[in-house]
């Protein structure tokens, strides 16, 4: 069966520090994979996605960035963290036809 | 374009009466809509979906959606509510051909014993 395994759970961060989660994906072969963001009363945010290696597409701009190294390993990064990027961030895949999403359990990141 | 509006952010409910969460879609191309929920602190978890097989569409843990395209709508139903329903739900919708899956901002079910 597939498994999504999505990590740091949580991290609290200074302002202006690195940013680094990683989110990897086992029983499937070339998933799409996506980054939302959670924030209080806002749904959810798609930040990235992509549909194969090296391939990804950005929704939002910002200080965020991903990539994708490996087929089933989807990586968010950024350089300098802003107070605003505070959130539940949430990793997903699918590949199915009808675009179906399967979260991994999510990355709470506190930027002071 | 394809967006999504969940009415009413925060719905209450007694335990054992109907849970009723509303829906409303736009899409250009016929969609593939889907519900979620979320317990605190965790991920997204599929309920159903709906991909044009069939209007009236059954989920895990006794909910059901209707997909109304005259309304543009996919409510979520539930005949009688449980202590474990309370949760937060999401509505989305895919337009068919397009990878990007967009949400509502959800709605938080409170279950009154």
């Amino acid at each position: 069966s597939q498994t999504i395994h999505q990590w740091p759970a949580t991290l609290v961060q200074p302002v202006g520090s690195p940013l680094s989660l990683e989110c990897t994906v086992e029983g499937t072969s070339n998933p799409n994979l996506y980054w939302y963001r959670q924030a209080a009363g806002r749904g959810l945010q798609l930040l990235f996605y992509s549909v194969g290696i090296g391939q990804i597409s950005s929704e939002v701009p910002q200080n965020l960035s991903a990539s994708r190294p490996q087929d089933r390993q989807f990586i968010l990064s950024s350089k300098k963290l802003l107070l605003s990027d505070s959130g539940f961030y949430l990793c997903a895949w699918s590949v199915s036809l009808t675009g179906e999403l399967f979260f991994g359990e999510g990355s709470r990141l506190t930027v002071l | 374009a394809q967006s999504v509006t969940q009415l009413g952010s925060h719905v209450s409910v007694s335990e054992g009466a109907l849970v009723l969460l509303r829906c409303n879609y736009s899409s250009s191309v016929p969609p593939y809509l889907f519900w979620y929920v979320q317990y605190p602190n965790q991920g997204l978890q599929l309920l159903l979906k709906y991909t044009s097989a069939a209007t009236l569409v059954k989920g895990i843990n006794g909910f059901e959606a209707e997909f109304k395209k005259s309304e543009t709508s996919f409510h979520l139903t539930k005949p009688s509510a449980h202590m474990s329903d309370a949760a937060e739900y999401f509505c989305a919708v895919r337009a068919g051909g397009y990878q990007k899956v967009t949400f509502g901002t959800g709605t938080k079910l409170q279950v009154i014993p």
